[in-house]
């Protein structure tokens, strides 16, 4: 395993079609996050995973916005109706249930919205 | 609401200079770690510190947590032009969630 790795790399859609990204976790992490980054600032968090388990959503999450991780393994992040404010980079981490829950970070999926 | 500072906000300087970066805030933290972020990138880890008064070595970056676990800083010894990016500093403050800060940007001059 390599690490954590989020597909597409890049999105460019209009606004008001919906977008999908995947992130998969390092495989032996039950903890999933995913972060949202705009220029100049550092990862906000969204939301978080403990195996399967949505135990947190931010506010900053709306309900255009919904993650999912079915089986505990991948997760996907889906925004629908997309507008120009959506545009950022998504990040993905995984983080281990015990230890000091330093989280790894995958490349991120950058999106632009047109 | 927990706040990370951290300043400068960004930072030019010579290669072979030497540099610190702070990282602050009014919360006790659990564990706080230093990430590094290049452009179009995701951040990558540099270091976890956990114990109030820790000092850790990675090369010739220096990190140290403060004694009440509140603010830590990075000490980068004749910086190369290879250490230009972003430094993030995170916090967890025992529960499973981890904040960021805005990050320092470094740009060092060859």
């Amino acid at each position: 395993d390599t690490g954590v790795s989020q597909d597409p790399r890049h999105k460019i859609t209009k606004r008001g079609q919906n977008v999908t990204f995947r992130c998969d976790p390092i495989s032996e992490h039950n903890r999933l996050y995913w972060y949202r980054q705009t220029l100049g600032q550092g990862p906000e968090f969204l939301t978080y995973f403990q195996n399967e388990a949505q135990l947190e959503k931010s506010r900053l999450l709306s309900d255009r916005f919904s993650a999912e991780r079915p089986k505990g393994s991948f997760s996907t992040l889906e925004i629908q109706r997309t507008e120009q404010g959506d545009s950022a980079m998504y990040l993905c981490a995984s983080s281990p249930t015990t230890g000091s829950a330093e989280a790894f970070f995958g490349q991120g999926t950058r999106l632009t919205v047109v | 609401t927990q706040l990370l500072e951290q300043s400068p906000q960004f930072l030019s300087i010579q290669e072979g200079e030497n540099l610190t970066v702070y990282c602050n805030s009014s919360s006790v933290f659990s564990s706080l770690q230093w990430y590094r972020q290049e452009p179009g990138e995701g951040p990558v880890l540099l270091v976890t510190v956990v114990t109030g008064g820790e000092v850790k070595k990675l090369k010739r970056l220096t990190f140290q947590f403060g004694d009440a676990r509140k603010d830590s800083s990075l000490h980068i010894t004749a910086a190369q032009t290879g250490d230009t990016g972003l430094y993030l500093c995170a916090g967890n403050t025992g529960g499973f969630k981890t904040i960021f800060g805005a990050g320092t940007r470094l740009f060092v001059k060859a």
